[in-house]
């Protein structure tokens, strides 16, 4: 079975400070894995995706997040918050091996605030 | 380059009205998709297309129906609407399905019914 949990519903961090917004999967297969975001009234847009290659994967606007399948988590990280972050992020899981189209897991989603 | 379009954007409707939401995309993707995103749950899959003619159920069907006449166009229906259904409904579109490939989201159709 599969599952995403976002440890944090919420986030707060000052302008200029780490961002770590933390997921944690279960996945009975080899996963892929994606971390969206959601600016306030707009879609969904990639930041980045892992799909059994680095481990450490560099996504746009100076994010990243690294694989740990120990760990079951693929946290999201960026060293310095700007207040254009300030938005909704989720992290998916869909099994890599598995083409079906209905096999993606959305987790319940992080809301992060920028403070200036 | 448009991407993923829908129609409309806002939507009020009262208890057992019908509408229809529209979908379209101009990337020449196989797979579309219909989610509805409710507070603190995420994006939940109501129906989906593997391509043109093709559609099948998600998570959460009950009370919708779908179309894929064209390849491009998603339509999702809803016959007699009611007050759980009020969320907003995002479409999204990919070349195939799988691990590898990422979905293209629409910027999303905000329904009340009232």
């Amino acid at each position: 079975a599969q599952s995403v949990t976002q440890l944090d519903s919420h986030v707060s961090v000052s302008e200029g400070t780490p961002v770590l917004l933390r997921c944690n999967y279960s996945s009975s297969y080899s996963p892929s894995l994606f971390w969206y975001v959601q600016h306030p009234n707009k879609g969904l847009q990639l930041l980045l995706k892992y799909t059994s290659a680095a481990t450490l994967v560099k996504g746009i606007n100076g994010f990243e997040a690294e694989f740990k399948k120990s760990e079951t988590s693929f946290h999201l990280t960026k060293p310095s918050a700007h207040m254009s972050d300030a938005a909704e992020y989720f992290c998916v899981v869909t099994p890599t091996v598995l083409s079906g189209a209905n096999n993606l897991f959305f987790g319940t989603g992080t809301r992060l605030t920028v403070i200036p | 380059n448009a991407g993923v379009t829908q129609t409309p954007k806002f939507r009020v409707l009262k208890t057992g009205q019908s509408m229809t939401l529209l979908c379209a995309q101009d990337m020449n993707h196989e797979y579309m998709y219909w989610y509805r995103q409710d507070p603190g749950m995420g994006l939940r899959l109501i129906h989906y297309s593997v391509g043109e003619g093709t559609t099948a159920k998600g998570e959460v069907p009950d009370g919708y129906n779908v179309s894929r006449l064209k390849k491009q166009n998603f339509l999702l229906g809803l016959e007699s609407a009611a007050p759980s259904q009020t969320s907003v409904y995002f479409c999204a579109s990919s070349p195939l399905a799988g691990g590898s490939y990422e979905q293209y989201f629409g910027p999303g159709t905000r329904l009340t019914v009232t």
